[in-house]
C-alpha cells in the first residue's frame, strides 16, 4: 500500500515552455501532498504543501507564479513549472502521507532537464 | 543550528559490519521521527519511523530515540553492499505550525 506515482519520469524542454508534473496517490486518499526539489548532491528542498481544495502553501524563497501548485482531488496534485529557465533543471519529487503525523511516501520523481 | 543535523558521511563499513547513522534535533516538542533511504539518482523510501524512546527494529534494522538527549539513530546489522545509499533523517516539528524537516542525510558505503 502507499503507493504514490509521478508523470512523467523525465522530460526536456525548450527554455520559456511550460512543464506540467502530475503526482498521485493510488491506493489512499492524500488530503496534503508535498512538492520537493534535489539538485545533484544536495539535499531535498521542500517547495510547498499542497492542499486539497485550497491554495498551496508556499516556502520562503520560492515563487508561487512560478511554480503552480493544483490539488483538485484526494489523489492527484500538479506542479506546473512556467516559463522554464535552465537553472529550474531539477529533480522534483512528490509525496504524501496516509495520515498526518506518520511518514511520507514519495513519488518516483520527475528530472527536469531545460535546455 | 540546523534542525535535524545529521554527519554527511560519507560512513563506510565493510560488508556484514554494524553500520550507524547518527541525527540530532532542535524541537524537543517532536514526536515523530523517521528514516528514509535514498540511492542515488532515486526519490528516498521511507524504512523506518518511531515515536517513543527505546528502540525500534524491523529486519536489519534498529531505530533509537532518545527524547531526552534530542538524538535518534539507525543500525544497520549485517551491512551489504546494497545498503549503499543516503540515509535521511527526518523529524516531525510542531515548531512554527507541523511540519516535517529532513536532514542533508548521510551517505553510506558498505564495501564487498
Amino acid at each position: 500500500g502507499a503507493v504514490v506515482s509521478q508523470h512523467p519520469s523525465w522530460v526536456i524542454c525548450k527554455s520559456g515552455t511550460s512543464v506540467k508534473i502530475e503526482c498521485r496517490s493510488l491506493d489512499f486518499q492524500a488530503t496534503t501532498m508535498f512538492w520537493y526539489r534535489q539538485f545533484p548532491k544536495q539535499s531535498l528542498m521542500l517547495m510547498a504543501t499542497s492542499n486539497e481544495g485550497s491554495k498551496a502553501t508556499y516556502e520562503q524563497g520560492v515563487e508561487k507564479d512560478k511554480f503552480l501548485i493544483n490539488h483538485a482531488s484526494l489523489t492527484l496534485s500538479t506542479l506546473t513549472v512556467t516559463s522554464a529557465h535552465p537553472e529550474d533543471s531539477s529533480f522534483y519529487i512528490c509525496s504524501a502521507h496516509t495520515e498526518t503525523g506518520y511518514g511520507q511516501f514519495f513519488g518516483p520523481g520527475t528530472r527536469l532537464t531545460v535546455l | 543550528q540546523k534542525e535535524v543535523e545529521q554527519n554527511s558521511g560519507p560512513l563506510s563499513v565493510p560488508e556484514g559490519a554494524i553500520a550507524s547513522l547518527n541525527c540530532t534535533y532542535s524541537d524537543r516538542g517532536s514526536q515523530s521521527f523517521f528514516w528514509y533511504r535514498q540511492y542515488s539518482g532515486k526519490s528516498p523510501e521511507l524504512i523506518m519511523s518511531i515515536y517513543s524512546n527505546g528502540d525500534k527494529e524491523d529486519g536489519r534494522f534498529t531505530a533509537q530515540l532518545n527524547k531526552a538527549s534530542q538524538y535518534v539513530s539507525l543500525l544497520i546489522r549485517d551491512s551489504q553492499p546494497s545498503d549503499s545509499a543516503t540515509y535521511l533523517c527526518a523529524v516531525n516539528m510542531l515548531a512554527g505550525g507541523f511540519k516535517t524537516i529532513f536532514g542533508a542525510g548521510t551517505r553510506l558505503f558498505v564495501k564487498a
